[in-house]
C-alpha cells in the first residue's frame, strides 16, 4: 500500500499521559500536514512540516503539542499531558510539493484518540 | 476571510431518491480549489473531486455530478439514485493560492443517511 500511513488507528489514553500519532506519508512525498477533526464537525488544519523542518504551526495549540518530520522515519505528532478535550482524530496528509495546484493532499485513515 | 458553509447538518431520504448536499464559500483569491470528501462510518477520508475556479464546468462521475457556480459562490453535489453505501458524512473544502495555498478550509461536513 504506497498510501499515507498512520498509526495507530486507535489510541486510548489517561489523563496526564502523552499520545503520540505516527504518519508516513506517501513515497515521494516530502511535505506533511496534520489536521484535527473534533466530533460532528471539519477538519481543522494545525501544523504543516517538511522534512526537519516546521513550515507553519499557526493551527496548533501553543502549549503540550509539537510535532517533528524527521530526515529518516515518520513525522510525530505528540501530545503532552493529554486532557479529555484532546479527544479526536486526527489526519494526516502528504503531498510532493506545497498547494493545492497539482499537487493535492492524500490523507492517511487518521488515529482516533480517546482520553479516558 | 476564507470559509466553507455547508448548512445542511443533516439530510436522510429514502434510497434511489436524488440528493444534494451544498455548499457555499468565501475567498477573496480568483484562483482557489474547492474539494469534496466523503467519510463514511469507518472513518477514513475519500477524496470525491476537486475542482479549480477557473473550471466552471459541471462534473458528472456515475451517479456523482457536481455543480460549481461562482457567481454564487457554490460547489453543490449531488447524487442520483442514491443507495445505501453512499450513507456517510460528506465536506466540502476550500484552498487558496497564495501563502497558505496548502492549507484546506473545510466546511462542517452534511450527515447523509440513506434508507433502505
Amino acid at each position: 500500500n504506497a498510501g499515507v500511513m498512520q498509526n495507530p488507528r486507535h489510541l486510548v489514553r489517561r489523563r496526564g499521559q502523552e499520545a503520540r500519532l505516527r504518519c508516513s506519508p506517501m513515497k515521494g512525498h516530502s511535505h506533511v500536514y496534520w489536521y484535527r477533526q473534533l466530533p460532528e464537525e471539519g477538519l481543522k488544519f494545525m501544523v504543516y512540516l517538511q522534512k526537519e523542518n516546521i513550515i507553519d504551526e499557526s493551527g496548533m495549540p501553543k502549549e503540550r503539542f509539537s510535532a517533528e518530520f524527521p530526515k529518516e522515519g515518520p513525522s510525530i505528532l505528540r501530545i503532552q499531558q493529554v486532557v479529555r478535550g484532546d479527544s479526536a482524530a486526527y489526519f494526516c496528509a502528504s503531498s510532493p510539493r506545497a498547494g493545492q495546484g497539482n499537487q493535492p493532499q492524500h490523507f492517511g485513515d487518521g488515529t482516533r484518540l480517546s482520553i479516558l | 476571510a476564507q470559509k466553507v458553509t455547508q448548512a445542511q447538518t443533516e439530510i436522510s431520504v429514502v434510497e434511489k431518491e436524488d440528493v444534494t448536499l451544498d455548499c457555499v464559500y468565501e475567498t477573496r483569491d480568483t484562483t482557489y480549489y474547492l474539494f469534496w470528501y466523503k467519510q463514511p462510518p469507518s472513518g477514513e477520508l475519500v477524496f470525491l473531486i476537486r475542482r479549480n475556479s477557473f473550471d466552471e464546468q459541471n462534473e458528472i462521475s456515475g451517479r456523482y455530478s457536481w455543480n460549481f457556480q461562482k457567481s454564487t459562490s457554490s460547489f453543490n453535489f449531488t447524487i442520483t439514485a442514491s443507495q445505501v453505501v453512499d450513507s456517510a458524512v460528506y465536506f466540502c473544502a476550500l484552498s487558496e493560492e497564495g501563502d497558505s495555498n496548502y492549507q484546506l478550509i473545510w466546511g462542517a461536513g452534511t450527515k447523509l443517511i440513506i434508507k433502505p
